[in-house]
């Protein structure tokens, strides 16, 4: 199976932060990588999809890139609704597999 | 409308058994691969589950492998999860997705408590 290393698994940041958060894959996943968010109690969100693609709905301050083995997620101004936990998933290969999650705190 | 909607969780003693189903609606069904995806509490999500458009493949993590089987009925637009030799560990959310290349379609959930 596949394994996606996430980091970090936390952080603190302020309102109109910058914010980076990376996944490793195990082994190369081309672009089938695709990031969620999640509020508690709520099911995941889909925020990029294809490593770098934003679906119509998610705001230009998110961003994705990276393939093979290295993705990352920016938000480029943290806004207060975006406090939440993310997810990488690669779709690459069965079974599909999730990074352990970087829960977004506020400072 | 929701589009996939969960049922038949609930509170199940360990080494029991617990069918879960989801019904989808709004899409061509038949059309999608469908997963069942978990999250413990207080924990991440881990894809347990994935069959295919037609039901001629299925994929299980390591860790429901040989206890849990997924099916679906395209006629009635549902997928199902049989669990057997149910573990406390598999105390969790039990999530229905939609998604060939990723999940672009999430159910709600339904809870699954395995406790004495």
């Amino acid at each position: 199976d596949i394994q996606m290393t996430q980091s970090p698994s936390s952080l603190s940041a302020s309102v109109g932060d910058r914010v980076t958060i990376t996944c490793r894959a195990s082994q190369g996943i081309r672009n089938d990588l695709d990031w969620y968010q999640q509020k508690p109690g709520t099911a995941p969100k889909g925020l990029i999809y294809a490593a770098s693609m934003l679906p119509s709905g998610v705001p230009s301050r998110f961003s994705g890139s990276g393939s093979a083995t290295e993705f990352t997620l920016t938000i480029s101004s943290l806004q207060p609704e975006d406090f939440a936990t993310y997810y990488c998933l690669q779709h690459n290969s069965y079974p599909w597999t999730f990074g352990q999650g970087t829960k977004v705190e506020i400072k | 409308q929701v589009p996939l909607v969960e049922s038949g969780g609930g509170v199940v003693q360990p080494g029991k058994s617990l069918s879960l189903s989801c019904v989808a609606s709004g899409f061509s069904f038949s059309g999608h691969g469908m997963h069942w995806v978990r999250q413990a509490p207080g924990k991440g999500l881990e894809c347990l589950a994935f069959i295919s458009y037609d039901g001629t493949k299925k994929s299980y993590a390591d860790s429901v492998k040989g206890r849990f089987t997924i099916s679906r009925d395209n006629y009635r637009k549902r997928i199902y999860l049989q669990m057997n030799s149910l573990r406390p560990e598999d105390t969790a959310v039990y999530y229905c997705a939609r998604g060939d290349n990723g999940v672009d379609v999430w159910g709600r959930g339904t809870t699954v408590t395995v406790s004495s």
